[in-house]
């Protein structure tokens, strides 16, 4: 079946810094969207991706679309304590038309 | 945000109860989903309703029952249910079906004695 794998599953990091977690998919995806979850909270969408290499930036994080638009990565510079929580990316369901979402990487900031 | 809002926050439950969760949106989307979020699992798709018909059912087991009566509000029927169905139930929304960003209400923590 589909599967869309995110590493790591865990991070702790040191405030400051950098962070990279991996979406890998086993399909080719049309197009990717990255969702933060705060604890406690609800996934809140980041962004969409769409071509492939894309590249895109929101202050601290950066997206990026791999070139087979099998993979993906979120990388963040210099973490800091609200950055804490799981990132999720997802990707077209195959047979379907909704979202199918990755296993997640939670994200430690340690002050 | 306060698009989705999902009621009750926290529900307690025996296996032998029946309760409803419920789902209303502000933001005029057209699609609303229902979703399972367990510990160490990635969120599972349950339930996919678009412009208030069902077009995805998950092999979701049948002590869960949705409902859409309108575009705006999405219910979720629980009874008989087991251990394992303890989760946080988040509803969502988008504009269309499909690869759209989905908007997520704050879910509902459900736990079964």
């Amino acid at each position: 079946g589909q599967q869309v794998m995110q590493i790591p599953q865990y991070q702790h990091v040191q405030e400051g810094e950098d962070f990279t977690t991996y979406c890998n998919s086993s399909t080719t995806l049309s197009n990717i969207q990255w969702y933060k979850q705060r604890p406690g909270g609800h996934p809140v969408f980041l962004i969409q991706l769409v071509k492939s290499g894309e590249v895109k930036k929101q202050k601290r994080l950066t997206f990026q679309f791999g070139e087979a638009k099998k993979n993906s990565s979120l990388h963040i510079t210099a973490t800091q304590t609200t950055d804490v929580g799981t990132y999720f990316c997802a990707g077209p369901r195959t047979g379907a038309n909704n979202l199918f979402f990755g296993t997640g990487t939670r994200l430690t900031v340690i002050p | 945000e306060t698009g989705v809002t999902q009621t009750p926050r926290h529900l307690v439950m025996g296996m032998t109860n029946k309760k409803s969760l419920k789902c209303e949106q502000h933001l005029g989307h057209n699609a609303m989903y229902w979703y399972k979020q367990s510990a160490k699992k990635p969120l599972e798709l349950m339930f996919v309703y678009s412009l208030e018909e069902r077009v995805e059912n998950n092999s979701v087991p049948s002590r869960f029952s949705p409902e859409c009566p309108n575009s705006s509000h999405l219910f979720l029927h629980l009874h008989t249910l087991q251990p394992e169905d303890s989760a946080l139930y988040l509803c969502a929304s988008s504009q269309d079906e499909g690869y759209q960003p989905q908007h997520f209400g704050d879910g509902t923590r459900l736990s079964i004695l």
